[in-house]
């Protein structure tokens, strides 16, 4: 069946630029995490979904990061006026319930912020 | 703070070697280890979920075991192929969150 999927797979934006990273889980999958990974580091949890809430966004690293899951399916993670410091891979996962369960990852989107 | 580390933090092996890594996470509020492998422009692959101390897990040529009283968990690759060379995530789950807590990896290259 279809995985998670994540578009765009890369992405170049301007310092100052507003960027709209798309995810798309697995069907009926409750459960939906964005993971921040920076060069030469693990994954950095950033925020966690349950259907359409946000039940955790503790991760998120300034108020320039939004996430959202209106529909409690497809989520968007939007970073405004972007630095050079937002650049690493974006990574969304799902999972069929909540904590314990394997998290499915999509590729991820890389983003260069220049 | 909640740490996960893991060694070595790179490893470069022949084909045919047996190779194992270690992944070091609190031992208070565990709830879960997972285990990934990362190839390159590739998602992150589900290896292990484990809960339970003592806990084995076998997939294949991979193995991992469980000890959440010392709070470390070991993944062996028996007969190392070309096919191996990837990033091993190691990644703990508190009892209180549904959240990740990453280590840095383990980035193997097995040489043909």
């Amino acid at each position: 069946g279809a995985g998670v999927s994540q578009s765009p797979r890369y992405k170049v934006a301007k310092r100052g630029q507003d960027v709209a990273l798309r995810c798309d889980p697995i069907s009926g999958h409750v459960s939906l995490f964005w993971y921040q990974q920076a060069l030469g580091q693990g994954p950095e949890f950033l925020t966690y979904f349950q259907n359409e809430a946000q039940l955790d966004k503790s991760g998120l690293p300034s108020d320039r990061f939004f996430a959202e899951r209106p529909e409690g399916s497809v989520s968007t993670l939007k970073i405004q006026r972007t630095q050079q410091e937002d650049s690493a891979v974006y990574l969304c996962a799902s999972s069929l319930k909540r904590r314990g369960e394997t998290q499915y990852f999509g590729p991820g989107t890389r983003l260069l912020v220049l | 703070i909640l740490n996960v580390e893991q060694s070595p933090q790179s490893l470069h092996v022949q084909e045919g070697d047996s190779t194992n890594f270690t992944c070091s996470f609190p031992s208070s509020n565990f709830y879960a280890l997972h285990w990934y492998r990362w190839e390159t422009a590739k998602s992150p692959e589900a290896l292990f979920v484990m809960t339970l101390n003592g806990d084995e897990k076998k997939k294949g040529r991979i193995s991992a075991t469980l000890n959440t009283k010392e709070g470390y968990s070991y993944l062996y690759i028996k007969g190392s192929q070309p096919e191996d060379s990837a990033t091993y995530l190691c990644a703990f789950g508190p009892s209180n969150t549904g959240k990740l807590i990453f280590g840095q990896g383990t980035t193997l290259q097995v040489k043909p």
